[in-house]
């Protein structure tokens, strides 16, 4: 079975800051791995995903993700933090031959004017 | 127009009234999944089902039924609401599993109140 852990349940920054947010899994078979994105009162966006080939995936507004196989990471970037980013961010793993996807406990970013 | 539906978005009831969230899905998909969010705890599944004839009990089943009455639509039920089913609950769809088709898409979610 899979599971995920995201290291730190809330992280903050300045705007302009790095962002960094942090995922490790634990999988037996290779993974295909998630970011998603919730804003207050929504569903969750998918930002990007790891399924084969090239290790750093970039998703949408300006976020990418690198996934490393040795570390059993998959820790989500982004150079310069905006005040829109501000929403909490979900991890999430499933084994490649089925649906049974496993999320983390969520980080919820905040960005500091 | 979503591609994946909720209804009610917010729902408050008492203590022993049965409850049914919808979901209703444009996107084609077989597939589709019942979650619950509460705070610091992510997402736990609670039943998911991969097509008309076929339910599957997830994590967290207990306490929750489901009927999928087509393709597009997936309900969840609380029997006997209790209050510690209060709770964000999510409807998700996928496609089969296979390169271009892994992810989930979800709804905007059911914020549940049982008091």
């Amino acid at each position: 079975a899979q599971s995920v852990t995201q290291l730190g349940s809330h992280v903050s920054v300045s705007e302009g800051a790095l962002v960094l947010l942090r995922c490790n899994y634990s999988s037996s078979v290779p993974p295909y791995l998630f970011w998603y994105v919730q804003y207050p009162n929504q569903g969750l966006q998918l930002l990007l995903k790891y399924t084969t080939g090239a290790t750093l995936v970039k998703g949408i507004n300006g976020f990418e993700a690198e996934f490393k196989k040795s570390e059993t990471s998959f820790h989500l970037t982004k150079p310069s933090a905006h005040m829109s980013d501000a929403a909490e961010y979900f991890c999430a793993v499933r084994a490649y031959n089925n649906n049974d996807m496993r999320f983390g406990a969520g980080t919820r970013l905040t960005v500091k004017p | 127009d979503a591609d994946v539906t909720q209804t009610p978005r917010n729902r408050i009831t008492k203590t022993g009234k049965r409850i049914m969230l919808e979901c209703s899905q444009t996107k084609g998909h077989d597939r589709m999944y019942w979650y619950r969010q509460d705070p610091g705890l992510g997402l736990q599944l609670i039943y998911y089902s991969f097509d008309v004839k076929d339910i599957n009990k997830g994590e967290i089943s207990d306490g929750y039924s489901v009927s999928r009455q087509a393709q597009a639509k997936f309900s969840l039920s609380l029997e006997s609401a209790i209050p510690n089913q209060t709770a964000l609950y999510f409807c998700a769809t996928s496609d089969l599993p296979g390169q271009g088709n892994n992810e989930q898409f979800f709804g905007p979610g059911t914020r549940l109140t049982v008091l």
